[in-house]
C-alpha cells in the first residue's frame, strides 16, 4: 500500500532553514509527482509545489519562488523541501503528498502524516 | 495564479439535509482540471472528486461535482454525521492552487 512517511517536528528561529523529508514506500517512487502544502494553525490549505523525481524538475508556487527548494533522492525513494529565511507566519503543518503519473496532470491521491514546524524566537 | 473563491464560508445543516458548496476561479480552469478535497479534524485531506465530476475511489455516491469553466459545485445529497467537515476545491491545471474552504457544520 501507498505509504508517505515524513520527518518529525522542527522548531526554528526566524531567519533559519528546515528541510522536512517525505519516505515514500509502496509505489514506484520515480513515477509519480510529489507535492507539497502547508496549512497554517486554523487555516486553509496552500499549494507549495511540486517534483518530478524522475527528472528532479519543480515547479513552485509563485509565493514561495526564491525560498524553497524541492529535492529527491531516487536512491532511497525520498523527497525533500527545504524553506529557507523562515518567518512566524511560516508557522504550520507541512505535508508531502502524491500526485498522479509524471507528466500526466491530475490530483493527489495520497498524503503524508505531516510535519509541524514551528518558527519562534 | 488561478485564484479559487468558495461559498458560502460555513455552511449550517442537519443530517439528511442536502449541502450544496461552490468554488468559483478567477480564470477558467483548463480541461476541468478540478478536485475536491475533505478534511477533518487533525486529518490530512482526502480526495473525494476529481476530473469536476469523477468520484475516487471508495466516494460514497452521495457525493457528486459538477461544472466547468469557472464555475464548479460539490454537492452532498444526503448529510451522513461523518460528512461534517471542511472541503476544499483544487484546480490542477496551471501549477495548482486550493480554495479557502467551506466549512460543513451541525445545525
Amino acid at each position: 500500500q501507498v505509504q508517505l512517511v515524513q520527518s518529525g517536528a522542527e522548531v526554528k528561529k526566524p531567519g533559519a532553514s528546515v528541510k522536512v523529508s517525505c519516505k515514500a514506500s509502496g509505489y514506484t517512487f520515480t513515477g509519480y509527482y510529489m507535492h507539497w502544502v502547508r496549512q497554517a494553525p486554523g487555516q486553509g490549505l496552500e499549494w507549495m509545489g511540486r517534483i518530478n523525481p524522475n527528472s528532479g524538475g519543480t515547479n513552485y508556487a509563485q509565493k514561495f519562488q526564491g525560498r524553497v527548494t524541492m529535492t529527491r533522492d531516487t536512491s532511497i525513494s525520498t523527497a525533500y523541501m527545504e524553506l529557507s529565511r523562515l518567518r512566524s507566519d511560516d508557522t504550520a503543518v507541512y505535508y508531502c503528498a502524491r500526485g498522479t503519473a509524471v507528466f500526466h496532470l491530475g490530483p493527489i491521491d495520497y498524503w503524508g502524516q505531516g510535519t509541524l514546524v514551528t518558527v519562534s524566537s | 495564479e488561478i485564484v479559487l473563491t468558495q461559498s458560502p464560508g460555513t455552511l449550517s445543516l442537519s443530517p439528511g439535509e442536502r449541502a450544496t458548496l461552490s468554488c468559483r476561479a478567477s480564470q477558467s480552469v483548463s480541461s476541468s482540471y478540478l478536485a475536491w478535497y475533505q478534511q477533518k479534524p487533525g486529518q490530512a485531506p482526502r480526495l473525494l472528486i476529481y476530473g469536476a465530476s469523477s468520484r475516487a475511489t471508495g466516494i460514497p455516491d452521495r457525493f457528486s461535482g459538477s461544472g466547468s469553466g469557472t464555475d464548479f459545485t460539490l454537492t452532498i445529497s444526503r448529510l451522513e454525521p461523518e460528512d461534517f467537515a471542511v472541503y476544499y476545491c483544487q484546480q490542477y491545471g496551471s501549477s495548482a492552487t486550493f480554495g479557502q474552504g467551506t466549512k460543513v457544520e451541525i445545525k
